[in-house]
């Protein structure tokens, strides 16, 4: 299992409730990106890693949104007091080099608030 | 107006066909193009890699960039059913840190 990883693939949330979505990139990949995909559209940018260090958070629809990358690897996307507009697929990418090159992506994570 | 635009489609197309799938965008500092696929409930896979101008081939698809027009393309020769998906364009520019998509042309090819 060589590709980026997530998990849930399904969450399920009432409005209101807190998330933590994870994202296992591909081992060695230096930088890591999180993009959120509504129905019927191409993925939006949410924020960058390189490394542990979060370069770019500027795509975070709110303060509502946060991510991070302690060790450089695996990274967690939090959503609090999650609502409806929040239902999308998250989707994670990684990149073996810094900055733009091929973005490798996982398979993503459905959330749907209820 | 968006910075990328695709045409959502659908388009179908029989099999064996040759398919054009386009892509414009407004920022002329764009310099990293490229194509993804997605199946229904997926992930993108990375299809194209192309930097700055001119042409690339990888078996049955080929990928071509004019910057003079701010207009890509991806075609796909001897289409099969199995090429049915979703087919984004994505690009970035130098200093840029995250790919702006267009939304996706879903293609149908059918047996």
């Amino acid at each position: 299992g060589a590709g980026v990883s997530q998990s849930p693939r399904y969450k399920v949330a009432k409005r209101g409730q807190d998330v933590a979505l994870r994202c296992d990139p591909i081992s060695g990949h230096v930088s890591l990106f999180w993009y959120q995909q509504a129905l019927g559209q191409g993925p939006e940018f949410l924020t960058y890693f390189q490394n542990e260090a979060q370069l770019d958070k500027s795509g975070l629809p709110s303060d509502r949104f946060f991510a991070e990358r302690p060790e450089g690897s695996v990274s967690t996307l939090k959503i609090q007091r999650t609502q409806q507009e929040d239902s999308a697929v998250y989707l994670c990418a990684s990149s073996l080099v810094e900055g733009i090159h091929e973005q490798y992506f996982g398979p993503g994570t459905r959330l749907t608030v209820t | 107006q968006k910075e990328v635009e695709q045409d959502p489609g659908p388009l179908s197309v029989p099999e064996g066909a040759i398919v054009s799938l386009n892509c414009t965008y407004s920022n002329s500092a764009f310099q990293y193009f490229m194509w993804y696929r997605q199946y229904s409930r997926k992930g993108p896979e990375l299809l194209m890699y192309t930097y700055s101008s001119g042409n690339k081939e990888d078996g049955r698809f080929t990928a071509q960039v004019d910057k003079s027009s701010k207009y890509i393309s991806l075609f796909i020769r001897d289409s099969q059913p199995s090429d049915s998906a979703t087919y984004l364009c994505a690009m970035s520019d130098e200093a840029g840190t995250a790919l702006i998509f267009g939304k996706g042309t879903t293609l149908s090819v059918s047996s």
